[in-house]
């Protein structure tokens, strides 16, 4: 069982929708992150949050909104996506914001399609 | 540009014999590998890392080489099972230190053979 938890498991939505992920921990963990992976490609980093500051857009559009209401939670808020936007989204935490000997642990994502 | 690779895209290995997974890198300045498993519909699960610093951990039926110089990893499974059959990434943390951002590598596909 995964210590990251994911909602919801699938999502389908419409260009013009508004939605949201989610993910919790109770690890204890200070650093969470929101990574996107395409079929048949390796996991790349959307988003880092340190101590519930975000440190890290990896040039991610406007579209994708990040949100951290406190150290277990995290957002990321979804808006006017477009079809190519489609994949799994995954959401994963560590205990340490610097990361030496602090892998992080994933969540099952979300399968989001956008239509 | 792929700082991260995995040469191979699948692996096909027979039941208790021993999986050694590959990955190069270019940057010498990652200071931090892992390896990760997937199975389909679910997250990566880490399964065991290593510092710069060493050049070899290990953790029961799983070992991490890490040859600096050549700028390469491997992970060996001894004895391999049929459930280690999923896919395998392996992933450096960026440099610049300041956060712990990992690249994944493109991902090995691993077929354990009853």
């Amino acid at each position: 069982d995964t210590e990251v938890t994911q909602t919801p498991k699938h999502l389908v939505m419409g260009m013009t929708n508004k939605k949201s992920l989610k993910c919790e921990q109770h690890m204890g963990h200070r650093a969470m992150y929101w990574y996107k992976q395409k079929a048949k490609k390796p996991p790349e980093l959307m988003f880092v949050y340190s101590y519930e500051k975000l440190s890290i857009n990896e040039s991610v559009p406007s579209r994708f909104s990040p949100e951290c209401p406190n150290s277990s939670l995290l957002n990321l808020h979804l808006h006017a996506l477009q079809p190519e936007d489609s994949a799994l989204y995954l959401c994963a935490s560590s205990q340490d914001p610097l990361g030496y000997n602090s892998p992080l642990h994933f969540g099952n994502g979300t399968r989001l399609t956008v239509t | 540009d792929q700082q991260v690779k995995q040469n191979s895209p699948s692996l096909s290995v027979q039941e208790g014999r021993i999986s050694i997974l590959n990955c190069d890198y270019t940057n010498s300045m990652f200071d931090y590998f892992l390896w990760y498993k997937k199975y389909p519909a679910e997250g990566p699960t880490f399964l065991i890392s290593i510092s710069s610093i060493k050049d070899k951990n290990e953790d029961g039926r799983f070992t991490v080489f890490l040859n600096k110089s050549a700028k390469h990893l491997s992970l060996h499974i001894v004895p391999s099972q049929p459930g280690d059959s999923a896919v395998y990434f392996c992933a450096a943390r960026g440099y610049g230190g300041a956060t712990n951002k990992l690249i994944f590598g493109t991902g090995t596909l691993l077929a354990v053979q009853p």
